[in-house]
C-alpha cells in the first residue's frame, strides 16, 4: 500500500488565486512528520512546510499553509495568491521512525502550473 | 558553506556496467538517503542510513548497494543488475537527533544515462 497519495492530475491555477494540492497518508505511528517540497524544472527540492502529528495548528509559511486533518489522515497544501514562479512539481512527504533509523517516504508529485 | 553535494552532475554507463554516484554532506547530519525520481512515479526510496557502518533498504533497494563508511559520505552504486538504471537520482540528508520537524536537504541531482 502506499504511504503517500497525490492523485491529482496537473494542476492549474490563475496568477494571484490560491490553489489547494492534495495529500493522504497512512501510517500506524502515533508519531510522524509530514513535509512539502517544491521541485522546480531545475530539478532541486525546496523545502516549504512541515506538519508534525501532535501539532494542534495547521502549519503556516508565508504563503504556505497546511490544512491538517488527522482523522482522515490528509496533510493538503494551499498555495495563496500564485505567483508564477510557483509553477513546479510539488511533493507531499511523510517522516516515519523505525527502531534508530528514520525514514522518509515521498509522494508521486503533482505539477503545478501558473496561468498569467 | 554547508551543504550536500552530489557528483557527477551528469553520468553515462554501458550496460553491464557498475557505476558509482558520489554523496558527500559537511551538514554533520546523521541520515543520509538515496531516492531514484522517474517521470510519473515521485522519488522512490533505495537506501537510507541512520548511523556509520549501517544502511537499510528502501522500497527499491534491487540492483543497488550503498555503503557508510564515514558520517559525511554515502556513495551509491547502480549495479548491472539493475535492469532500468536510466533515471534521475537524489541524494538528502537530515539532523536526525530525535526532532521530527528538521526537513531534509538535498543535493543537486546525479541524471545516470544508459547507453
Amino acid at each position: 500500500a502506499q504511504k503517500i497519495t497525490q492523485t491529482q492530475p496537473g494542476m492549474f491555477v490563475q496568477e494571484k488565486e490560491a490553489v489547494t494540492l492534495d495529500c493522504t497518508y497512512d501510517t500506524s505511528d502515533p508519531s510522524y512528520g509530514l513535509f512539502w517540497y517544491k521541485q522546480p524544472s531545475s530539478g532541486e527540492m525546496i523545502f516549504l512546510i512541515y506538519q508534525g502529528s501532535y501539532d494542534q495548528q495547521n502549519a503556516t509559511e508565508g504563503r504556505y499553509s497546511l490544512n491538517f486533518q488527522k482523522a482522515r489522515k490528509s496533510a493538503n497544501l494551499v498555495i495563496s495568491a500564485s505567483q508564477l514562479g510557483d509553477s513546479a512539481m510539488y511533493f507531499c512527504a511523510m517522516r516515519e521512525i523505525r527502531g534508530a533509523n528514520s525514514k522518509l517516504t515521498f509522494g508521486k508529485g503533482i505539477t503545478l502550473s501558473v496561468r498569467p | 558553506d554547508g551543504g550536500i553535494t552530489q557528483s557527477p552532475k551528469y553520468l553515462f554507463r554501458k550496460e553491464g556496467q557498475n557505476v558509482t554516484l558520489s554523496c558527500e554532506q559537511n551538514l554533520n547530519h546523521d541520515a543520509m538517503y538515496w531516492y531514484r525520481q522517474d517521470p510519473g512515479q515521485g522519488l522512490r526510496l533505495i537506501y537510507y542510513s541512520q548511523i556509520v557502518n549501517d544502511f537499510q533498504k528502501g522500497d527499491i533497494a534491487e540492483g543497488y548497494s550503498v555503503s557508510r563508511e564515514k558520517k559525511e559520505s554515502f556513495p551509491l552504486t547502480v549495479t548491472s543488475a539493475q535492469k532500468n538504471p536510466t533515471a534521475f537520482y537524489l541524494c538528502a540528508s537530515i539532523l536526525a537527533t530525535g526532532q521530527m520537524n528538521t526537513e531534509a536537504f538535498f543535493g543537486q541531482g546525479t541524471r545516470l544515462t544508459v547507453v
